[in-house]
């Protein structure tokens, strides 16, 4: 099993709707989860962090971390075209690090 | 704040020529910094962890001769790729590791395309 698992999409949305990602991992020492933004021929950018169960939001980004379920998930809202791009969740602890794999998102004008 | 910078943003060498791309934490430091690699539409693959003042440690299948790293201060972490060829032309983004703690701040990658 692997530690992190992401749908990798791709995912296509019109513009305007709710966009949910979501990972799952099976590491309950992980104490820290990210979500970042990579857009194509770029660096990954840090979009989120949180390090407890519930919600964060961000304009409009919100992260929700279920620690009993073992379960992440970003939700963006209003999509805009320019939210086109692959989005990579991550969690650490004890300095271990773990990347999903990435989904594609394109949201159509 | 938690800026990674890299450079070159792009490179293009000849077959058997050693390139050089530098990865700096612009705004804190870190004492360990990540390097990867990343095919087009395909997920990061992770090269090497790279801590400050000693020797970095490879994933399975990277050849450390040929991917040098060398982590000289907590600002700054270079890898050189040696007698480059066409293979390995490829993405390559760096990370630092920043706070808040367990967090990593990746630069905006180095293209390298190998003639």
């Amino acid at each position: 099993q692997k530690e992190v698992e992401q749908d990798p999409g791709p995912l296509s949305v019109p513009e305007g709707a709710i966009v949910s990602l979501n990972c799952t991992y099976s590491n309950s020492a992980f104490q820290y989860f990210m979500w970042y933004r990579q857009y194509s021929r770029k660096g990954p950018e840090l979009l989120m962090y949180t390090y407890s169960s519930g919600n964060k939001e961000d304009g409009r980004f919100t992260a929700q971390v279920d620690k009993s379920s073992k379960y992440i998930s970003l939700f963006i809202r209003d999509s805009q075209p320019s939210d086109s791009a692959t989005y990579l969740c991550a969690m650490s602890g004890r300095n271990q690090f773990y990347f999903g794999t990435g989904t594609s998102l394109t949201v159509i004008p | 704040g938690a800026v990674v910078s890299q450079h070159p943003s792009w490179v293009i060498c000849k077959s058997g020529t050693s390139v050089k791309i530098e990865c700096r934490s612009l705004d804190f430091q870190a004492t360990t910094m990540f390097w990867y690699r990343q095919f087009p539409k395909q997920s990061l693959m992770l090269m090497a962890t790279s801590n400050e003042g000693s020797k970095a440690t490879y994933e399975q299948g990277v050849e450390k001769d040929k991917f040098l790293i060398n982590h000289a201060s907590l600002t700054l972490s270079t890898l050189t790729v040696t007698s480059a060829h066409p293979e390995d032309s490829s993405f390559y983004i760096c990370s630092a590791v920043g706070g808040p703690p367990d967090t990593q701040y990746f630069g905006p990658g180095t293209r390298l395309t190998v003639l």
